[in-house]
Parts: structure tokens; C-alpha cells; sequence
């Protein structure tokens, strides 16, 4: 278990649709980022945020954004949902700038039907 | 930005063998180099990584070497386990900016 918590576990909706995807960082961990797995595909970055600000952005679409609340949980939101928006998303978190290890959650699975 | 080449993209060995997972980056200023390890359907996981001020690290049967001059770093598991079957990814980053991974290895350890 990293200590990083997200949910739900799994995510099924129609196209069209948003959804919000949450995590909860290891306790003391400021930096929250968010990755999206697809079948077959590595880990596209999509977006970081230190400490309730964002700090760098990756692949992420247009329809998709993100937040760090005053407690550091995070929380992605991907609206328009596209068949190609099925995937795993992946939070990390880790204690400061990206040398320092970054823990994963377990994802969710996110399926567009 | 930065990009990462992993190889090979599948990589099968009988059990006692050695598995070696190559990456190269093109950023010159990275400096740090971690390998993650991913069972199926589970979350990655760190499993060694490097600064760019060592040039070999060791952990028991899992090794990491960087070629800083050739932009070229790699993962070296000795006496494969089946247990070590896994997709095994590379990453890079300059401190400044976040983690770019490779696109992983799958590693497939026969009994």
C-alpha cells in the first residue's frame, strides 16, 4: 500500500458524460500528478499540482481539467467523455519536486461505453 | 521537451536468466532516472532508481547503469524469477520538471 488513495475503483458512463476522479495523497506529500493509461500504452502525464497551485501540464485535453483543495486531495475532471477517454488514471504523489520517488494509487478505470 | 525510447518492447527469458531493458533520453539536463514496476492491473512501482551523478547502482538482483555522455541508461535483473514477470518501465526527469516514461517492457519469465 503507497499511502495514496483513489476513487472510485472503477467508472462506467456513456459518452458525453463528466465525471470526477478523486485522490488523496501520502500524508506530508504536497505534490499531487495525475497520469492516464491506456491499453497497450505507457503513462501520459496530464497534470501536476504542488501544494494547491499547478505547477506543470502535460497531454492533458481541454475537456479535462484538475484541482488541489487546502487539505491536498486532488480531483480530475474529464468532461465530454469520448470512447477514447476509456483508460486507467493514475494518481501519484510524492514530497517535493519530481526527484524525489513518486507513489502511485491504485487507479481507476475509467470505460466509455 | 523531453523523450524517452524504451527496448525492447517484449522480452522473454527462462527462469536464472538475465533481462536487461535499455532507455535512451534527449535531454541533456535530466538527472534523474527511476524504473518502475507494473504487475497486471496493479499500480507502478519504484523499484530503483539513479542520480545522474552515479553511474551504477545496485539493489541485490536488480541493477541500473547511466551513460550520461551517451544519454543511455539501463535495467539489469540477474537470476530471474518468474515472480519478476512484469511490464517495467524507464523514466527520466530534470528535477525541474515531472517524470517522462518510456512506452514499458514487458518481461515474460518462463518456469
Amino acid at each position: 500500500d503507497s499511502g495514496v488513495t483513489q476513487t472510485p475503483k472503477h467508472l462506467i458512463t456513456a459518452t458525453g458524460q463528466r465525471v470526477t476522479l478523486r485522490c488523496s495523497p501520502r500524508s506530508g506529500d504536497l505534490s499531487v500528478y495525475w497520469y492516464q493509461q491506456s491499453l497497450d500504452q505507457g503513462l501520459q502525464f496530464l497534470i501536476q499540482y504542488y501544494n494547491g497551485e499547478e505547477r506543470a501540464k502535460g497531454n492533458i485535453l481541454e475537456r479535462f481539467s484538475a484541482q488541489q483543495f487546502p487539505d491536498l486531495h486532488s480531483e480530475l475532471n474529464l468532461s465530454s467523455l469520448e470512447l477514447g477517454d476509456s483508460a486507467l488514471y493514475f494518481c501519484a504523489s510524492s514530497g517535493g519536486d519530481s526527484l524525489n520517488e513518486q507513489f502511485f494509487g491504485p487507479g481507476t478505470r475509467l470505460t466509455v461505453l | 521537451g523531453e523523450n524517452v525510447e524504451q527496448h525492447p518492447s517484449t522480452l522473454s527469458v527462462q527462469e536464472g536468466d538475465s533481462a536487461v531493458i535499455k532507455c535512451t533520453y534527449s535531454d541533456s539536463a535530466s538527472n534523474y532516472f527511476p524504473w518502475y514496476k507494473q504487475e497486471l492491473g496493479k499500480r507502478p512501482q519504484l523499484i530503483i532508481d539513479i542520480r545522474s551523478n552515479v553511474g551504477e547502482k545496485k539493489d541485490q538482483r536488480i541493477a541500473v547503469t547511466l551513460n550520461k555522455t551517451a544519454k543511455h541508461f539501463s535495467l539489469h535483473i540477474t537470476e530471474t524469477q518468474p515472480e519478476d514477470s512484469a511490464v517495467y518501465f524507464c523514466a527520466a526527469s530534470t528535477g525541474y520538471s515531472t517524470l517522462t516514461f518510456g512506452k514499458g517492457t514487458m518481461l515474460l519469465v518462463s518456469p
